[in-house]
């Protein structure tokens, strides 16, 4: 198992801001390494995929960064529909194990 | 587009059993990867197990091994979860999840289905 450390567990914002949330893997993932966006009462939503590539459909003001250990999600403009929990998930192993969440709130 | 419609969740007493089922459609079933993923009443997500029809290859997480199986029957584009030896701590949405011809991601989500084990 690669344990992944998500941060922060809740994120209050306005709309309009630019927020980033953080994981580390406890061991280099080659950039395997996953976000999603859940809402409640929803399935989560794959946004991006092998640490950078957006997911089709997705939109741009969404965007991944980071390597090795240490992952970003930024999101640019913060819209109303962007309010919901995001967590990572590396799948370097079979373990896909995911991050412990990040919650996104209206401030 | 791609359907995954999950079936067999249910209301069970601790130490039974159940056999979730995932229907599939609008890709090649037998040429991905398909996985299980739980997430308990206000909590996080996690991955429970996965299998590659291509190797094969199989997993299951720590939590479950010994009482899930995972299978899967290319012929009916169908997974499974055969679940025994059931605890509280296994009430949860159970997603059916496809990720790649790989392993994952997970790029499309069932829409889940609920297993609740109560005395």
């Amino acid at each position: 198992d690669i344990p992944m450390t998500q941060s922060p567990s809740t994120l209050s914002a306005s709309l309009g801001d630019r927020v980033t949330i953080t994981c580390r893997a406890s061991h280099s993932l080659n950039n395997w390494l996953a976000w999603y966006q859940q809402k409640p009462g929803e399935a989560p939503k794959l946004l991006i995929y092998r640490a950078s590539s957006l997911e089709r459909g997705v939109p741009s003001r969404f965007s991944g960064g980071g390597s090795g250990t240490d992952f970003t999600l930024t999101i640019n403009n913060l819209q109303p529909e962007d309010f919901a929990t995001y967590y990572c998930q590396q799948y370097n192993d079979y373990s896909g194990t995911f991050g412990q969440g990040t919650k996104v709130e209206i401030k | 587009e791609v359907q995954l419609v999950e079936s067999g969740g249910g209301l069970v007493q601790p130490g039974g059993s159940l056999r979730l089922s995932c229907s599939a459609s609008g890709f090649t079933f037998s040429s991905y990867t398909m996985h299980w993923v739980r997430q308990a009443p206000e909590k996080g997500l996690e991955y429970v197990s996965g299998l590659r029809t291509r190797g094969p290859i199989t997993y299951v997480a720590d939590s479950v091994k010994g009482r899930f199986t995972i299978s899967r029957d290319d012929s009916k584009s169908t997974l499974y979860l055969q679940m025994s030896g059931l605890r509280l701590d296994d009430t949860a949405i159970y997603y059916c999840v496809r990720g790649d011809v790989s392993w994952g991601p997970a790029h499309y989500w069932g829409q889940g289905t609920l297993v609740t084990v109560t005395s």
